[in-house]
């Protein structure tokens, strides 16, 4: 399958502050989506993107489809405590994963 | 109310036996998925089906076997030769074809063979 390379990792924030964390393929993508798990739970759809050079949002999220179609960037602006969870991105192609960002958030 | 629906939430096993994980969606969806996740890792595609009676190998498909009689159901064994089956386990769907192919989650299965 594609590869997926998806970071940071992981991210310690203060409450307040903007996150912002990428996947980057060698291949290119028809679609990108953007996910949330928290602990113990199926990942939750965040923003789905469509066309190169999409930009979306929703809510205090970002997120844009990079325009060689190989690239994507989510961006959370003003982290609260409830932000906690690992995000994944997706390549739609062949519905592989990003190996997650872990965002944690200190009051 | 639509959705996906992995039962049980918790299973327990012993090693040498074969288990079967339960995914049921009622999205009418066409393609249905198997990850599993380890701690601290990312999901990893076990098969997939498109349609009915089809499915593919993914990723990691080895000591694991499905079936697709339904278009509703995509269950998922663990068979003795899978050699650290301890895992949680994710089903996803989607609707096959068209610009709208978001996946959605069932809320996971941790097996844990003892």
């Amino acid at each position: 399958g594609q590869q997926l390379n998806q970071s940071p990792q992981s991210m310690f924030i203060q409450e307040g502050e903007d996150v912002s964390m990428n996947c980057t393929s060698s291949s290119i993508f028809n679609t990108w989506l953007w996910y949330k798990q928290d602990p113990g739970e199926g990942p939750v759809l965040l923003i789905a993107l469509y066309k190169a050079g999409e930009l979306t949002s929703n809510g205090r999220l970002t997120a844009q489809f990079g325009i060689t179609r190989k690239d994507s960037f989510l961006n959370i602006s003003a982290s609260i405590p409830s932000d906690v969870g690992i995000y994944f991105c997706a390549g739609h192609n062949d519905m592989r994963f990003g190996a997650g960002t872990r965002l944690t958030v200190k009051p | 109310d639509g959705g996906i629906t992995q039962s049980p939430k918790y299973l327990f096993r012993k090693e040498g036996q074969n288990v079967t994980l339960s995914c049921e969606q009622n999205l009418n969806h066409d393609a249905m998925y198997w990850y599993r996740q380890d701690p601290g890792q990312g999901l990893r595609l076990i098969y997939y089906s498109q349609i009915v009676n089809d499915f593919q190998k993914g990723d990691i498909a080895e000591g694991y076997s499905v079936s697709r009689e339904k278009k509703e159901s995509f269950p998922l064994t663990v068979t003795s030769a899978q050699k650290n089956p301890t895992a949680f386990y994710l089903c996803a769907s989607t609707k096959a074809g068209g610009p709208n192919n978001e996946q959605f989650f069932g809320p996971g299965t941790r097996l844990t063979v003892l």
